[in-house]
């Protein structure tokens, strides 16, 4: 599809499973973002690729929580040892790579850890 | 972190009624305005990107301002119809490189048939 495409739609774990959460971009586009959402709240900064390097990673709340993106495309954002306070819709978000674009978002993966 | 404050946090228009919304941050720190619509079980949608103060734009009947100096975006809807019924965001882009957003809560509109 032309859209950026997010998998799993939803994921439930029991605390202390490691998740694994999928992006895969709109083809072309260099930058891509990864924004937690927990109820209530607006979407928070995780962390942002330029192509395959990850050049900010100060959103991530804990050592639990790695992303990489190795060939520029594709993307996973990893959560270690999950914890309840990980539960919240994750948001990938895909640009051309300059802050005066709009991101386009996919439809988001809600954990849920029980 | 940047605080991005939007009011009000819902909204219930009638259907044909016109209506708005703020987005309020700090001027000090702009680049880029963002506005998205987000819908039950879809992806935000991009509505505008402005950057410069007096922006004005316009998508059919939803249109926004922005004015950097005082720290302010509106958003206008024409004519509310239910399909304009989602959850808008705005998110303020710094452009010191990392491009990430700054999102605000978001405005909850709900139009009543």
């Amino acid at each position: 599809g032309a859209g950026v495409s997010q998998s799993p739609r939803y994921k439930v774990a029991k605390r202390g499973q490691d998740v694994a959460l999928r992006c895969d971009p709109i083809s072309g586009h260099v930058s891509l973002f990864w924004y937690q959402q927990a109820l209530g709240q607006g979407p928070e900064f995780l962390t942002y690729f330029q192509n395959e390097a990850q050049l900010d990673k100060s959103g991530l709340p804990s050592d639990r929580f790695f992303a990489e993106r190795p060939e520029g495309s594709v993307s996973t954002l990893k959560i270690q040892r999950t914890q309840q306070e990980d539960s919240a819709v994750y948001l990938c978000a895909s640009s051309l790579g300059q802050a005066h674009q709009p991101q386009h978002f996919g439809d988001g993966t809600r954990l849920s850890i029980l | 972190i940047l605080n991005v404050e939007q009011s009000p946090q819902s909204l219930h228009v009638q259907e044909g009624d016109s209506t708005n919304f703020t987005c309020s941050f700090p001027s000090s720190n702009f680049y880029a305005l963002h506005w998205y619509r987000w819908e039950t079980a879809k992806s935000p949608e991009a509505l505008f990107v402005m950057t410069l103060n007096g922006d004005e734009k316009k998508k059919g009947r939803i249109s926004a301002t922005l004015n950097t100096k005082e720290g302010y975006s509106y958003l206008y809807i024409k004519g509310s119809q239910p399909e304009d019924s989602a959850t808008y965001l705005c998110a303020l882009g710094l452009g010191n490189g990392a491009n990430n957003l700054f999102f605000g809560t978001g405005t909850r509109l709900t139009v009543i048939p």
